[in-house]
């Protein structure tokens, strides 16, 4: 079956320092989205992004966050300058067009960011 | 603020027994409804999905949605202890790109 994947699986940065979160999503997805999940809390939403610009983002996603589809099968997330609480479970997600009324989003595997 | 609320348990629940999660969301306007199981360090794992109001079974599994109440169910029949986890409801909202709004989970115990 056809999944998410993501890389590296943990990530370890010097606060300050920039780190590129890679993703791998389903190959007939449309639609790609990236989540966190501080340790002990819920999944929460960062961005959305479709047809090459995203198109919803949360008030954690601020400038210091962007994404980017450099190629047709890469989604990454660049966080430009970490702090420590950005240490979380990063979640990349895609699901496929808007045909199905379920539309589930797909998980991949997540890497786990730790600031020091 | 859209929320989605769950109980965060601990659940316990005997082998072979049905275990009943429950989720309540705050926007009215959600149409889809999610729930994903969550090992200890580990990604959501969709389980189920329903967005009309009844029940859905997927083998063991039965989703139970009711937007008057707003309120969506997951019921686990013969439970195992490899059922052991947490569960995230997660509501999908109509705007944008449609973000899924999780729940904090419910973490559920399977006793042998």
């Amino acid at each position: 079956e056809p999944e998410v994947t993501q890389t590296p699986s943990h990530q370890v940065t010097q606060m300050g320092q920039e780190v590129i979160l890679r993703c791998v999503p389903i190959s007939n997805h449309l639609y790609f989205y990236w989540y966190r999940q501080i340790l002990g809390q819920k999944v929460e939403f960062l961005v959305s992004f479709y047809n090459n610009e995203i198109s919803e983002k949360s008030e954690i996603f601020d400038d210091q966050f962007s994404v980017e589809r450099p190629d047709g099968s890469n989604f990454t997330l660049k966080i430009r300058s970490t702090k420590l609480e950005d240490s979380a479970m990063y979640f990349c997600a895609s699901r496929g067009d808007r045909s199905s009324e379920d539309r589930p989003q797909h998980f991949g595997d997540g890497t786990r960011l730790s600031i020091l | 603020q859209k929320e989605v609320e769950q109980n965060s348990g601990p659940l316990s629940v005997p082998e072979g027994a049905i275990a009943s999660l429950n989720c309540t969301y705050s926007d009215r306007v959600s149409q889809s409804f999610f729930w994903y199981r969550q090992y200890s360090g580990k990604s959501p794992e969709l389980i189920m999905s329903i967005y009309s109001n009844g029940d859905k079974e997927d083998g063991r599994f039965t989703a139970q949605l009711n937007k008057a109440s707003q309120y969506v169910s997951l019921l686990i029949r013969d439970s195992q202890p490899s059922d052991s986890a947490t569960y995230l409801c997660a509501v999908r909202s109509n705007f944008g790109n449609e973000k899924l709004t999780f729940g904090t989970g419910t973490r559920l115990t399977i006793i042998p």
